[in-house]
């Protein structure tokens, strides 16, 4: 069945370094892409997404571009913040609603 | 506001018993799904529904119940043939649209979150 293959953690960075998190997907059909966010204590919050091959979804200095010759979906930030700490989930939508396990991204001052 | 609401937030269950986790949502989406959430194993889906009066196994279904009998609602009964169930559950919520009828473009919604914990 579909399913989604994303970085393990924990990735520790420090402020201003770039962020990359490995994501792949398997699917049968034509599935939209997505990243969440997960903050402490709280549900999952979308950050960006993409519908179709070579789009780039973007939002709050993050991007991801869907590649469908390598079927990925990897998320990239150039510059971190504090406050980019937080669980990074990639998931894709068929007919179904699935994530990856979950990257935690710690930022150090 | 228009939002998912899953309620209690913390969830104390003895061994043997059965519990009910609510969520309600007032955003008129047609699908709902629930996931549970254990440390480094990211989110597992547990049940789905498309449209009301229907639901699928996702791919932790076992020890599981679920309801859809109306639009806003989506229980999500923890039986006592659930062996582990001491986890943190998670439901969203998602418009569908489109031709296609399943959703596949459209953000999810989730709620804040049940902590369940077997004493």
């Amino acid at each position: 069945g579909d399913s989604v293959t994303q970085m393990e953690g924990p990735v520790t960075l420090s402020e201003e370094a770039c962020l990359t998190i490995n994501c792949t997907y398997t699917a049968t059909g034509y599935p939209s892409l997505f990243w969440y966010v997960q903050y402490p204590g709280e549900g999952l919050q979308l950050l960006l997404k993409a519908t179709k091959a070579d789009d780039k979804g973007s939002n709050k200095g993050f991007e991801a571009t869907y590649r469908k010759e390598t079927t990925s979906f990897h998320l990239e930030k150039g510059s971190v913040q504090v406050s980019d700490s937080a669980v990074y989930f990639c998931a894709s939508n068929d007919y179904k609603l699935s994530f990856g396990a979950g990257t935690t991204v710690t930022v150090r001052a | 506001d228009g939002g998912i609401t899953q309620s209690p937030k913390y969830l104390f269950r003895k061994e043997g018993q059965n519990v009910t986790l609510s969520c309600e949502q007032n955003l008129n989406h047609d699908a709902m799904y629930w996931y549970r959430q254990d440390p480094g194993q990211g989110l597992r889906l547990i049940y789905y529904s498309q449209i009301v009066n229907d639901f699928q196994k996702g791919d932790i279904a076992e020890g599981y119940s679920v309801s859809r009998e109306k639009k806003e609602s989506f229980p999500l009964t923890v039986t006592s043939a659930q062996k582990n169930p001491t986890a943190f559950y998670l439901c969203a919520s998602i418009l569908v649209t489109g031709l296609v009828g399943r959703g596949k473009d459209t953000e999810a919604f989730f709620g804040q979150g049940t902590r369940l914990t077997v004493v």
